[in-house]
């Protein structure tokens, strides 16, 4: 069964503090892994498509690397904007256009 | 300009009644889709519509009626509402079947008391 498993749940970051966020996958065949920044009472917000293993994508302070079992979302400098859920799906090949989504990472970044 | 809108943003109904979601999208994209979110915040595709057929219904109870007039709408009609069908309810659309971003509206958060 294809499943997305992400880690930590909760993160708590000082200001300037780098770290990295994990999207673990099981697919029968990867067609697009997909991460998507949502804030409270907001639908989630397109960031990074990634479609074979060594991509890489990058903006601003992210940068969405990609692997054959996971996914990293690493943020460098973090400041207070960028506290938000962060969410992983993939796309199945054979699944047309299903998204399959983790739990999410709940990013806090303090001043 | 708002690329997926969604009415209404909150609703708030009893159980048994009907209630109706409206989705847009002016992004001129040809498929469209219904996720709903729960209160532990996972999201989980229902249904989607690719040039206004209907291409993934996910186990989805039949009181939940996807209608789609045209490409930019795709509307959510809710049968006989139950305690459980509280959630965040989310449209999303993208250009063709696979390996495409999809954008999402802003959700509308339906309560049944």
């Amino acid at each position: 069964e294809d499943q997305v498993t992400q880690s930590p749940e909760a993160l708590r970051l000082q200001e300037g503090e780098s770290s990295s966020l994990n999207c673990s996958y099981t697919v029968s065949g990867l067609r697009g892994l997909f991460w998507y920044r949502q804030d409270p009472g907001k639908g989630p917000e397109f960031l990074f498509t990634l479609y074979s293993a060594g991509e890489e994508k990058e903006k601003e302070r992210l940068k969405a690397t990609l692997t054959k079992k996971e996914s990293f979302l690493h943020i460098t400098a973090p400041k207070p904007e960028d506290s938000a859920t962060y969410l992983c799906a993939v796309q199945a090949e054979g699944n047309t256009d299903k998204l399959i989504f983790g739990t999410g990472t709940r990013l806090q970044v303090f001043p | 300009d708002t690329a997926v809108s969604q009415t209404p943003k909150y609703l708030v109904t009893q159980m048994g009644n009907d209630k109706s979601i409206k989705c847009e999208q002016n992004l001129g994209h040809d498929t469209m889709y219904w996720y709903k979110q729960d209160s532990k915040k996972f999201l989980k595709i229902m249904f989607s519509y690719n040039n206004k057929e209907l291409i993934i219904n996910e186990t989805v109870p039949n009181r939940f009626s996807p209608k789609s007039p045209d490409k930019a709408h795709l509307n959510l009609h809710i049968n006989s509402l139950e305690l459980g069908d509280s959630a965040v309810y989310f449209c999303a659309s993208s250009q063709g079947l696979a390996g495409r971003e999809q954008y999402f509206g802003p959700g509308t958060r339906l309560t049944v008391t």
